[in-house]
């Protein structure tokens, strides 16, 4: 089993419609949770960073975080054609210094 | 949010050559940065972990010799790709962290290196 599983995809939407991405996790031991945006032959852009269990919001973003599921997921509402890239989860154990253990990144289109 | 600065965005090159990418945190300091490589439609790849003033930490797989890592200042990170070759064709992506913040991981641009 892999300690990030994320579904790649492709999702197609259209335009206004509410996007769920969703990654489960195996290890229990991570603290920190990320999403990444990531369009073609770009660099990965910081979208939502939480710790612990429950929801934030930010715009049109919400993450959630269910630790005793193992279980995070990233809202889109009112999705936009502007909002077509890949999104990937991310995720880290309480040490400063270690490297995050990404998801495969879910690929997302949305139509016009 | 923090900002990390790679360049070059592309090179080509021929086989044989030797290419350095930079990686700079502009405006804040990071003992610790982290070197990527991407295929098209795949996930990030951990190729190394670089600290500042010491050696870099490599991940399984993959040749020290061949990506050398120089993280000589708190705000500098070099990968230079050796002899490449038309395999080492890929995206390289580096990131970094706020030596005095959190978790979060900023990330370059990335460099899209192409061998002939």
């Amino acid at each position: 089993q892999k300690e990030v599983e994320q579904d790649p995809g492709p999702l197609s939407v259209p335009e206004g419609a509410i996007v769920s991405l969703n990654c489960t996790y195996s290890n229990s031991a991570f603290q920190y949770f990320m999403w990444y945006r990531q369009y073609s032959r770009k660099g990965p852009e910081l979208l939502m960073y939480t710790y612990s269990s429950g929801n934030k919001e930010d715009g049109r973003f919400t993450a959630q975080v269910d630790k005793s599921s193992k279980y995070i997921s990233l809202f889109i509402r009112d999705s936009q054609p502007s909002d077509s890239a890949t999104y990937l989860c991310a995720m880290s154990l309480n040490s400063g210094n270690t490297p995050l253990v990404f998801g495969k990144g879910t690929r997302l289109s949305v139509i016009a | 949010g923090a900002v990390v600065s790679q360049h070059p965005s592309w090179v080509i090159c021929k086989s044989g050559t030797s290419v350095k990418i930079e990686c700079r945190s502009l405006d804040f300091q990071a003992t610790t940065m982290f070197w990527y490589r991407q295929f098209p439609k795949q996930s990030l790849m951990l190729m190394a972990t670089s600290n500042e003033g010491s050696k870099a930490t490599y991940e399984q797989g993959v040749e020290k010799d061949k990506f050398l890592i120089n993280h000589a200042s708190l705000t500098l990170s070099t990968l230079t790709v050796t002899s490449a070759h038309p395999e080492d064709s890929s995206f390289y992506i580096c990131s970094a962290r706020d030596s005095r913040g959190d978790e979060k991981l900023f990330f370059g641009s990335g460099t899209q290196l192409s061998v002939l």
